[in-house]
């Protein structure tokens, strides 16, 4: 399955509401992860079953979507958001990752 | 407190083999549901699901590694070790493992990941 992200690169201001958008070659369902990796780092879990927030990321971060069309949104961006973004669909093998998002100032 | 941490060398030759070991804690592999994959990222690029291993052994793997990768577990060490033949410098990246979560099938954790670059 291919997950296509759009845009490749964001660029925004502090306080921005931001949207990502990830779409999927055929549909997942709602088995879709999305990750922030911030330079020199490994990724870290944000959102997982398209809405599910991990424990402990901030509430600014919120998913949506099934099928074939998600959306990662960050709804005020903070200087610690400034980072590269992930999608991943756990529908079906291979595991498979979108090709990120920078997000830039 | 999950923690993972990748081990092995940085620099192989090309048509060398590559073993990589994954030391894990705060969790066991003996758990019904609980994974351990292996990713990598090429520098600048993207994330890629190299091969997993769950708790009964089911081990899937990237298709376009085919063959020239292998991975396997030791529950007794809390460990997992990749294995890649055949190294290529297009195999040059910074590979990951992660924690598969028991409920469903995403990474929540993660180590810090080590860089292995192939050149001669």
């Amino acid at each position: 399955i291919q997950m296509t992200q759009s845009p490749s690169t964001l660029s925004a201001s502090v306080g921005d509401r931001v949207t990502i958008t990830c779409r999927a070659s055929q549909s997942i369902s709602s088995w879709l992860a999305w990750y922030q990796q911030k330079a020199g780092r490994a990724p870290n879990l944000l959102i997982f079953k398209a809405s599910t927030l991990q424990s402990g990321v901030p509430s600014r971060f919120s998913g949506s979507g099934s099928g074939t069309e998600f959306s990662l949104t960050i709804s005020s961006l903070q200087p610690d958001d400034f980072a590269t973004y992930y999608c991943q669909q756990y529908n079906s093998y291979p595991w498979t990752f979108g090709q990120g998002t920078k997000v830039e100032i | 407190q999950i923690t993972l941490k990748e081990s092995g060398p940085t620099l192989v030759k090309p048509t060398q083999a590559l073993t990589l070991t994954c030391r894990f804690s705060g969790f066991s592999l003996d758990t019904t549901g609980v994974g351990v994959a292996w990713i990598r990222q090429p520098p600048g690029k993207a994330l890629e699901l190299v091969a997993l291993i769950y708790w009964n052994d089911d081990k899937r793997y990237s298709p376009s590694l085919g063959s020239r990768v292998t991975i396997t577990k030791d529950t007794s060490k809390d460990q997992v070790v990749l294995s890649m033949t055949n190294m290529d410098p297009e195999d040059t990246a910074t590979y990951y493992c992660a924690h598969i979560n028991a409920v469903a099938a995403y990474f929540d954790s993660w180590g810090q990941g080590t860089l292995v670059t192939v050149s001669s």
